[in-house]
């Protein structure tokens, strides 16, 4: 268990859906990351929150949003899904912006 | 836009080979460099290099930096089964996130 618990495990919804993503960021990390893993795309980096404001945006789509809760948990939203945003999402965390990132074991979600 | 590649994208060795992975990077204020392992699904840490030339050692598992033609390499020696993974390079520049390249699928075979 590395600490970054992410639910659900796994999550299979159709096209045109909203679906919830959680994550729980290791105990004293205050930045959490998420990142889209597909199959010819390597980690995809989406967006950064550090104690609860939004850090750093990367390449996530319009349809995409995300939040850092006080308790420093985070979700991700995704809607009005289509079949390509089939992946494996992860989030991550870290206690400041320069050491490694600490994993959790991620969502997949397939768009049916 | 910064830019991780990793070669080869996949490797099949067998037991007790050594085999070399390469990462090269361009980043506009390079920081630091990692190497990630990823078995089935959360990637785990293995390394952390900022300084050119100096090796980092973790049992079979090595890695150094060359950030002059600004390219890492990591090591396993007397491979096992238990490597088979998939090793991620990931750089950063400046306070950002870490930039990943596609990995590296390694299978080691008995």
């Amino acid at each position: 268990d590395s600490g970054v618990t992410q639910t659900p495990k796994h999550l299979i919804t159709a096209t045109g859906q909203r679906v919830t993503l959680r994550c729980s960021p290791r105990s004293g990390d205050l930045s959490v990351y998420w990142y889209q893993q597909s199959l010819d795309q390597g980690l995809q980096f989406l967006i950064q929150y550090y104690n609860g404001e939004e850090r750093a945006k990367g390449n996530i789509l319009e349809r995409f949003s995300a939040q850092q809760f006080p308790d420093l948990h985070s979700e991700l939203n995704l809607s009005s899904l289509e079949l390509g945003d089939s992946a494996l999402y992860f989030c991550a965390s870290s206690s400041g912006l320069l050491g490694g990132y600490t994993f959790g074991s991620g969502t997949r979600l397939t768009v049916v | 836009e910064d830019k991780v590649v990793q070669s080869p994208l996949s490797l099949v060795v067998h037991e007790g080979d050594t085999v070399t992975l390469n990462c090269s990077y361009e980043v506009t204020n390079f920081r630091s460099l990692l190497w990630y392992k990823q078995e089935k699904k959360a990637p785990t840490f293995l390394f952390m290099l900022t300084s050119s030339g100096i090796e980092k050692k973790s049992g079979r598992l090595s890695s150094i930096l060359d950030k002059k033609e600004l390219f890492s390499i990591l090591n396993i020696t007397a491979t096992q089964t238990g490597d088979s993974a998939v090793y991620l390079c990931a750089s950063r520049s400046g306070n950002t996130p870490l930039v990943f390249g596609k990995g590296t699928r390694l299978s080691v075979i008995a």
